[in-house]
């Protein structure tokens, strides 16, 4: 079965803190990953996206790793900032469809 | 242009309304997404347009009636509501992909709509 799976489900740090955020996965066949930020209330944004032959990407303070022989994915936040409170989200497309993940919650407090 | 526009922001509507939700994306993607979202879950796929005609719908309830009048435009019509169908309804648009290729989708950032 197509599944993604994200932990923790939620997670509270404190501001300039960094936090790392996993995400499994068994779709096949694969192809990328993608990591998306959604505020609350609003449509998700796209952090990056993971090819099968990339191992690490950064976007800022984010940084994504992919490990396609393990099926693993993590999102790396460095010095977080309060801006950086959202669900972040783990989806990988099968066909014309997409699999998401369940998110995890990350909430930054001053 | 990278940005994908929903109208209304937020819609109260009642069970008897027939109401419609827009979106319009001008990025030339031919691929374009319906998805519902409750609060605290992610996004469930409703319906995919490729190629301005159908090519999924996830067994949605026929009160919600999709429509792609043209490559930037995707309505989702909306009669009889029940309030459970009370949600974030997302747009999104893609490039239309290959077989072992896809391509980024870009969403819209939403309609709120409460079914009272």
């Amino acid at each position: 079965k197509n599944q993604v799976e994200q932990s923790p489900q939620s997670l509270i740090i404190l501001e300039g803190k960094n936090c790392t955020l996993q995400c499994n996965y068994t779709v096949s066949p694969f192809s990328n990953l993608r990591w998306y930020k959604q505020d609350t209330g609003r449509g998700p944004v796209s952090l990056t996206i993971m090819t099968f032959s990339e191992n690490t990407k950064s976007n800022g303070r984010y940084t994504a790793t992919l490990d396609a022989d393990t099926k693993q994915s993590s999102l790396h936040i460095t010095a977080s900032q309060l801006s950086d409170s959202a669900s972040y989200i783990c989806v990988v497309p099968y066909g014309q469809n997409f699999v998401f993940g369940p998110g995890t919650r990350l909430s930054v407090l001053p | 242009d990278t940005e994908v526009t929903q109208t209304p922001k937020h819609l109260v509507m009642g069970m008897t309304n027939k109401k419609s939700l827009k979106c319009e994306q001008h990025m030339g993607h031919r691929a374009m997404y319906w998805y519902k979202q409750k609060a605290k879950k992610p996004p469930e796929l409703m319906f995919v347009y490729s190629y301005e005609k159908l090519s999924i719908n996830e067994s949605v309830p026929s009160r919600f009636s999709p429509e792609c009048p043209n490559s930037s435009l995707l309505n989702l019509h909306l009669h009889a509501l029940q309030p459970e169908d009370s949600a974030l309804y997302l747009c999104a648009s893609s490039q239309v992909g290959t077989s072992g290729r896809s391509y980024e989708q870009y969403f819209g950032p939403g309609t709120r709509l409460t079914v009272t």
